[in-house]
């Protein structure tokens, strides 16, 4: 049973789309990560979120993190094929104990 | 500073072998954790090392075993490999926060 559940698994779009990722649990966190992985390399940390309904954004990519902290969601605005990756969101169950989603593969089409 | 690095890239094996991942971590970090990574899976928690003390371990079983270094290097090992094994190993760093650098993995075909 997967604790952290993304949706969409896999998303195609154009350039220029806006899009969200979601990442949902019945668990509570006391923070959680988003990461971008690209073929041949390891995950990249994107943001922390760790407050209940926080917002935070990195220049087109805003996260926000659920008022319960069960749950988050990544929107991408006007999307461009750099955007093109694997989205994985983590949970920190634990000290130092993060549990990942299975990720969301998206495609930004030229 | 430099990042996180794996050694090998890519190893393949035959069945019933065992193999040794190593892994570098940031300076001055002192906690590494390992993740195996498989497309129907996921990335799923093998272990965490801190001063050279494993802190907390994933549901593998016990084929898999680690250890960490003084200098805060650490090996994983696998022994008596099986088919599903194969796999991306990645390899993470960080100071005393839950936030993890990634290694770029090591790429393990078991044959």
């Amino acid at each position: 049973t997967q604790l952290l559940e993304q949706s969409p698994q896999f998303l195609s779009i154009q350039e220029g789309e806006n899009l969200t990722v979601y990442c949902n649990s019945s668990s509570v966190f006391s923070s959680l990560q988003w990461y971008r992985q690209e073929p041949g390399e390891g995950p990249v940390l994107l943001v922390t979120v760790v407050t209940g309904g926080e917002v935070k954004k990195l220049k087109r990519l805003t996260f926000q993190f659920g008022d319960a902290r069960k749950d988050s969601s990544l929107h991408i605005t006007a999307a461009q094929p750099g955007d093109t990756g694997l989205y994985l969101c983590a949970g920190e169950q634990g000290a130092q104990k993060l549990v990942f989603g299975q990720g969301t593969r998206l495609t930004i089409n030229p | 500073k430099a990042g996180v690095t794996q050694t090998p890239r890519y190893l393949i094996k035959t069945r019933g072998q065992q193999v040794t991942l190593s892994c570098s971590p940031i300076s001055g970090h002192r906690s590494v954790s390992w993740y195996q990574q498989t497309p129907g899976q996921g990335l799923q928690f093998l272990f965490e090392y801190f001063s050279e003390t494993q802190r907390n371990k994933g549901n593998f079983p016990g084929r898999f075993s680690g250890r960490q270094f003084s200098n805060s290097r650490s090996e994983m090992n696998v022994s008596t490999l099986e088919l599903g094994d194969s796999a991306l190993y990645l390899c993470a760093s960080s100071l005393e926060l839950v936030e993890q650098f990634f290694g770029p993995g090591t790429r393990l075909t078991v044959l």
